[in-house]
């Protein structure tokens, strides 16, 4: 048990659909972030939000429309997505120290992760 | 072109035997983490390491840091059906624009 969860664990949606993935921390963190895991590719940073806010956007398609409404609870919102988005999609979450050098390069905590199939 | 690039992509060994994962850069990183991730589960980390020609164990796993901080090693001694897993490092500082980038991953399977 990591302290972070995401569901659904399993979500498998047609390129016209809307869906939404959650993720939540358990940790007092102050930064969570999105991950995309794909097949023979690294470990992909989409999002990170600190605080509320979002202090990182890796030039992400407007398909995927992130939400952090406080510090224990992320969302990804999904709409119109492409049957390359399929991957799996991993939230993480982190204590960000203030001035430390390399501000997200702290231990990141992982949730188990939502297996996308987009058909 | 990766910033890390982890080899091999894939191990496959007999429980016993003894198994090194190479993380590998052109570029110098403030520090380096392992984690390992098995099927269904988020990554875990295992270690940071942070000086150049540091050491660090973890039961039958050592881990360096190469003196120049571009590169690290993963061995693990006399391996268990439990170590298997996806092997993941990822360097932290400058080079990597102040985020965690990770490498490609090396998949380790230990047969009994």
């Amino acid at each position: 048990e990591t302290g972070v969860t995401q569901t659904p664990r399993h979500l498998v949606m047609g390129m016209t659909n809307k869906k939404s993935l959650k993720c939540e921390q358990h940790l007092g963190h102050n930064a969570m972030y999105w991950y995309k895991q794909s097949a023979k590719k690294p470990l992909e940073l989409m999002f990170v939000y600190n605080f509320k806010e979002q202090t990182e956007n890796n030039s992400v398609p407007s398909r995927f429309s992130p939400e952090c409404p406080n510090s224990s609870h992320l969302f990804l919102h999904l709409h119109t997505l492409q049957p390359e988005d399929s991957a799996l999609y991993l939230c993480a979450s982190s204590q960000q120290v203030p001035g430390l050098a390399g501000g997200y390069t702290d231990t990141q905590y992982f949730g188990p992760g939502t297996r996308l199939t987009v058909l | 072109t990766q910033l890390l690039e982890q080899s091999p992509q894939f191990l496959s060994i007999q429980e016993g035997e003894n198994l090194t994962v190479y993380c590998n850069s052109s570029s110098v990183f403030s520090s380096l983490q392992w984690y390992r991730q098995e099927p269904g589960e988020g990554p875990v980390l295992l270690v940071t390491v942070v000086t150049g020609g540091e050491v660090k164990k973890l039961k039958r796993l050592t881990f360096q840091f190469g003196d120049a901080r571009k590169d690290s090693s993963l061995h693990i001694t006399a391996a268990q059906p439990g170590d298997t897993g996806l092997y993941l490092c990822a360097g932290a500082g400058r080079a990597a624009g102040n985020k965690l980038t990770f490498g490609g991953g090396t998949r380790v399977l230990v047969k009994p």
